[in-house]
């Protein structure tokens, strides 16, 4: 089976613009989270979407949304980016909600300037 | 906050060694898994160890739990250069729904 995939690898915004970051799970797989990764505050939970509705969902601003399309695949949206939004986002999936292990993919580096 | 802490930050060793990394954690939990991470990439799942396990084994790892002092500990044993990665360790809080807890992480090197 493919691994998950996450597109696209490395973007360069401006700040105030917006972003929009995309996650394929592994086949089969249902539920979608997303994990924003900095230095300082390491990795932490955005949301998770398990077919198609957002199951949870971090503390994070407004700004920061997502939705998970029938086929699985999920896209995560950041709009009016800050500086501090730079981080690697990372997509995980999950075979079933019963299931705790998650496989991840390799991230998006997102660089605001 | 839930989030974990890792001890220690940085670990250096040379291949053949030995590696202990230790987490606590603060909440009541189901279970702990460790990840592994090379280079600011994805993270890689090794091993998971329910709240009922004090002890599990898988390969040249080995994963202790003590939940009366929420604590556990990944021991990577005769550590080789390829395990040079940033560890985590990572659970899933009942409090907190799906979402995984990561620990800050520790880092380590192995050299040849």
């Amino acid at each position: 089976k493919a691994g998950v995939t996450q597109t696209p690898r490395y973007l360069i915004k401006t700040r105030g613009q917006q972003v929009t970051l995309s996650c394929s799970p592994i086949s089969g797989h249902r539920s979608v989270s997303w994990y924003q990764q900095t230095p300082g505050q390491g990795l932490q939970f955005l949301f998770e979407y398990f077919s198609e509705t957002q199951r949870n969902k971090g503390n994070f601003p407004g700004r920061f949304s997502g939705r998970q399309f029938s086929n699985s695949r999920s896209e995560m949206n950041v709009s009016t980016l800050e500086l501090g939004d730079s981080a690697l986002y990372l997509c995980a999936s999950r075979g079933s909600l019963e299931s705790y292990e998650q496989y991840f993919g390799p991230g998006t580096r997102l660089t605001v300037t | 906050s839930q989030q974990g802490e890792e001890d220690p930050q940085a670990l250096s060793i040379q291949e053949g060694e030995n590696a202990t990394m230790n987490c606590s954690y603060k909440t009541s939990i189901n279970n702990l898994q460790w990840y592994r991470q090379n280079s600011g990439r994805g993270l890689v799942h090794l091993i998971l160890i329910r709240s009922n396990e004090r002890e599990k084994h898988s390969g040249r790892l080995r994963v202790t739990l003590d939940t009366s002092k929420k604590s556990s500990s990944l021991l990577i044993t005769a550590s080789r250069a390829a395990d040079t990665a940033s560890y985590f360790c990572a659970y899933l809080a009942n409090q907190a729904g799906t979402a995984l807890i990561f620990g800050k992480g520790t880092t380590l090197s192995v050299s040849s």
